[in-house]
């Protein structure tokens, strides 16, 4: 089976602009989690996602959201981008288990 | 709220020598906990889940344990090649708990050959 993948792999924005981030989750897995690493912070959620439904949100700003598709895919959107923003996006998916396998993460550099 | 504390922040061992890392929690039912791996530049790679205390997992040179209020990663014999850090989340049953993981910062892990 092919892992979770997340696209782009890299990006570099400037202070202000919005970005839009994308995930593709296992195949059969429906749940989909946000999380931001940094080194400061360490792995911080984000949100949740089933069934195109929001399940569970962190404590992040309004500026930062989320939607999954039908297909399960997801997307993250953070707008008014911040210097603090620059992070590792990271992107898992689950199935009925507990278990979330990640994907290799999005590099978000803001200037 | 739920809290993890992962001890030491960095540990280095030469290739063979045993050790041990630690994950203290805090969590409102636990429902469960998770040890994963990550190398630099990569996401994290699952390792073990545990359920509930006493439990075991075992894979390789890895073994996890859970107690009711920790969990330790015993590492023996330890090859370079498992340098990285290890990061301890957990999942609780708790209102505001579920569906998500809250870890902590992580072991970085270096093995000298």
């Amino acid at each position: 089976k092919a892992g979770v993948t997340q696209t782009p792999r890299y990006l570099i924005k400037t202070r202000g602009q919005q970005v839009t981030l994308s995930c593709s989750p296992i195949s059969g897995h429906r749940s989909v989690s946000w999380y931001q690493q940094t080194p400061g912070q360490g792995l911080q959620f984000l949100f949740e996602y089933f069934s195109e439904t929001q399940r569970n949100k962190g404590n992040f700003p309004g500026r930062f959201s989320g939607r999954q598709f039908s297909n399960s895919r997801s997307e993250m959107n953070v707008s008014t981008l911040e210097l603090g923003d620059s992070a590792l996006y990271l992107c898992a998916s689950t199935d009925r288990g507990n278990e979330q396998y990640f994907g290799p993460g999005t590099r978000l550099t803001v200037t | 709220e739920d809290q993890v504390t992962q001890s030491p922040e960095a540990l280095r061992l030469q290739e063979g020598e045993s050790s041990s890392l630690n994950c203290s929690y805090t969590v409102s039912g636990l429902r469960g906990l998770f040890w994963y791996r990550q190398d630099p530049g990569k996401g994290p790679e699952f390792l073990f889940t545990l359920y509930s205390a006493g439990e075991e997992k075992e894979k390789e040179r890895l073994k996890a344990t859970l107690t009711k209020k920790e969990s330790f990663l015993h590492i023996t014999a330890p090859k370079p090649e498992d340098s990285a850090t290890y990061l301890c989340a957990v999942q609780g049953r708790g209102r505001g708990s579920n569906y998500k993981l809250t870890f902590g910062k992580g072991t970085l892990l270096t093995v000298n050959p």
